[in-house]
């Protein structure tokens, strides 16, 4: 089967750094995605890997190893407004995307 | 601004009675995608166009149809809604399927069955 792992819920502090990771097991390979979701509200698209190595794009950076099934979302100087959840999704070889359930970020003053 | 629009944002329907949600896309893409999610559940697609082709996911049930009568709108209908059909109804957009296959989302169709 096909699966997407992230921890469910992560809590950090404003201001500081914070880690989100995803592992993968898919039917092939055509791109990772990070969504951001706010609760209530439709996701957001936050950044596209599909090449190894790190994409940067202002506070957020996203990771991919394809030889090890991972990758991570890294979200700098962490800001209330960046509470939400963060869904990781992957194409599969017939380019439908795969979900995972999402990790809930708590930022705490 | 092109966007993903969906109506209405909020609805409630009665156990069993018809109901059919919208979307529209300013933004000229040939796929449109019907997701539903749960609290705290990933999405889970229940159909996508590519431009006139509808394809169904094995695991969508009967009670759920869609429309796409044009490049722009979508439509969604739940025939005999349970209560476990209470949702959120997330209608999503693609240039395509490969290269261009960002996902981009509506704000949502919330559903409650009474």
């Amino acid at each position: 089967g096909q699966n997407i792992d992230q921890p469910t819920e992560m809590t950090a502090t404003e201001g500081a750094i914070v880690q989100i990771n995803c592992t993968y097991q898919t039917s092939g390979f055509n791109g990772l995605f990070w969504y951001q979701q706010h609760a209530g509200e439709a996701p957001t698209f936050l950044s596209y890997n599909v090449l190894d190595g790190l994409e940067e794009k202002g506070r957020f950076s996203s990771f991919l190893s394809r030889s090890k099934g991972y990758s991570y979302l890294l979200l700098k100087e962490l800001q209330m407004k960046d509470s939400a959840s963060y869904l990781c999704a992957v194409r599969d070889s017939n380019y439908q995307l795969i979900w995972g359930a999402g990790t809930k970020l708590i930022i705490k003053p | 601004d092109a966007m993903v629009i969906q109506n209405p944002r909020y609805q409630v329907t009665q156990f069993g009675k018809p109901v059919t949600l919208s979307c529209s896309q300013t933004l000229n893409h040939n796929v449109m995608y019907w997701y539903q999610q749960k609290s705290s559940q990933a999405p889970k697609l229940l159909f996508h166009y590519y431009d006139k082709d509808f394809n169904n996911e094995a695991d969508t049930p009967d009670n759920f149809q869609s429309r796409r009568p044009n490049t722009s709108f979508c439509f969604l209908d739940i025939r005999s809604p349970g209560l476990g059909d209470a949702a959120m109804y997330l209608c999503a957009t693609s240039r395509d399927q490969e290269g261009g296959g960002t996902q981009y989302f509506g704000p949502g169709t919330r559903l409650l069955v009474l």
